[in-house]
């Protein structure tokens, strides 16, 4: 079935260092993938996405590389700053392109 | 986006009641999505609606049912609520084909 898996859970990095987090999914026909970033309290809000024709794409501090052969994405942020911390959510397309799948969320805290 | 729009933002009620939660939105879009977020499972697709003829199941739709009164309205309704109905819910629209969806601020539902 569509299975999103994300890790970590959670990632703790000082101030200034680069986070990585990685998901993997299992719907080899998705070929759209968004980050959604979630402030304490707040809306999930779209911070980037890829789309299968493409390997990276970047935005300022932010990136995502995508590897359809092994079903796996990963956001990069780096030079990470207080205002970072957030839960950070991975997804992919589904049902044809009609929903996304959500993975289960990586709590980030950028430490001063 | 101020334009996707929950009501109430917050809810107290107790097991049996019926409650219904409202989305309406400015952005245009056809698709619109109810989600429900629990730690440490992220987001999980409750209903969805292409246009007001259309409505379908997500991972998650037992308990629960939807109407769309206009391209702009979605509904959430919990005929008897349960606790364990507890979570944050939140509503979201999008274009489909593989474009990013677009949440609401949430409703905080807690059932005693």
């Amino acid at each position: 079935g569509e299975n999103v898996e994300q890790h970590p859970s959670t990632l703790s990095v000082q101030e200034g260092d680069s986070a990585v987090i990685k998901c993997t999914y299992s719907d080899s026909a998705s070929n759209y993938f968004p980050w959604y970033k979630q402030e304490l309290g707040k809306r999930p809000q779209l911070i980037i996405d890829i789309r299968s024709n493409v390997g990276e794409k970047k935005d300022q501090r932010i990136a995502v590389t995508l590897n359809k052969t092994a079903k796996h994405f990963s956001l990069h942020i780096t030079e990470t700053q207080p205002e970072d911390s957030a839960v950070y959510f991975c997804a992919e397309s589904t049902g044809g392109g009609n929903k996304l799948t959500f993975g289960t969320g990586t709590q980030l805290k950028v430490e001063l | 986006d101020a334009d996707v729009t929950q009501t109430p933002r917050n809810r107290i009620t107790k097991t049996g009641k019926r409650i219904m939660l409202e989305c309406s939105q400015t952005k245009g879009h056809d698709r619109m999505y109810w989600y429900r977020q629990d730690p440490g499972l992220g987001l999980r697709l409750i209903y969805y609606s292409f246009d007001v003829k259309d409505i379908n199941k997500g991972e998650i739709s037992d308990g629960y049912s939807v109407s769309r009164q206009a391209q702009a309205k979605f509904s959430l309704s919990l005929e008897s609520a349960i606790p364990n109905q507890t979570a944050l819910y939140f509503c979201a629209t999008g274009t489909g084909g593989n474009q990013p969806q677009h949440f609401g601020d949430g409703t905080r539902l807690s059932i005693l």
